[in-house]
């Protein structure tokens, strides 16, 4: 099956500490999208990358890093700098600039 | 810069009442605009979408959305809603011209009462 996998479902970060969500897609898009969302406040765009080795920060990059160095990856680590990580994080992509997107399942982060 | 405005947060309807969820956008350019659906414990889909042409579009599930560019809205519209409409409703807007950047509404919530 064709699709977009965020992995963790449920990820719980410590004081200080760095955590990663994964997002895979094997639907062979270009484009790859992070967003936060937060009850109230819709999708906020963190980081966006239209094709591999290149990203684009978004409305809240600040304290979010990403990296794509293949086209069917795009983890997003957040980091310590992040000092109000919890929400639910949604992966997306798209084929190319003018399509419709496509959502993973999501990944819910806590602070412990 | 764009933005883009769902002034309902938070609807209750009883089956079988009409639906309209208010949509506008802030984009004097060319638009690609999108309704998209969250039910509960599912991922977010594509319920209808609007590149160009005619601006009355038709989507899953009964939905239609009409794009006046005069009003910059896209509102969302269902004659007679189900209860398994229950679900959070997204508004996004895409510059059509060589953005790949959406700009997503806060979302309406909707809770239809059986």
């Amino acid at each position: 099956d064709g699709g977009i996998t965020q992995s963790p479902k449920y990820l719980f970060r410590k004081e200080g500490q760095n955590v990663t969500l994964s997002c895979e897609q094997n639907l062979n898009h270009d484009a790859m999208y992070w967003y936060r969302q937060d009850p109230g406040q819709g999708l906020r765009l963190i980081y966006y990358s239209q094709i591999v080795n290149d990203f684009q920060k978004g409305d809240i990059a600040e304290g979010y890093s990403v990296s794509r160095e293949k086209k069917e990856s795009f983890p997003l680590t957040v980091t310590s700098a992040q000092k109000n990580p919890t929400a639910f994080y949604l992966c997306a992509s798209t084929l190319g600039g003018l399509n419709i997107q496509y959502f993973g399942a999501g990944t819910r982060l806590s602070v412990l | 810069a764009q933005s883009v405005s769902q002034h309902n947060h938070h609807v209750i309807l009883s089956e079988a009442a009409s639906l309209e969820l208010g949509c506008n956008y802030s984009y004097g350019g060319t638009v690609n605009l999108f309704w998209y659906v969250q039910y509960p414990g599912q991922h977010l889909q594509l319920l209808l979408k609007y590149f160009s042409g005619d601006p009355l579009v038709k989507g899953i599930k009964g939905f239609e959305a009409e794009f006046i560019k005069s009003k910059f809205s896209f509102n969302l519209r269902k004659p007679s809603v189900q209860w398994s409409d229950t679900a959070e409703y997204f508004c996004a807007v895409k510059s059509g011209s060589g953005t790949y950047k959406y700009i997503f509404g806060t979302g309406t919530r909707l809770k239809v009462l059986a």
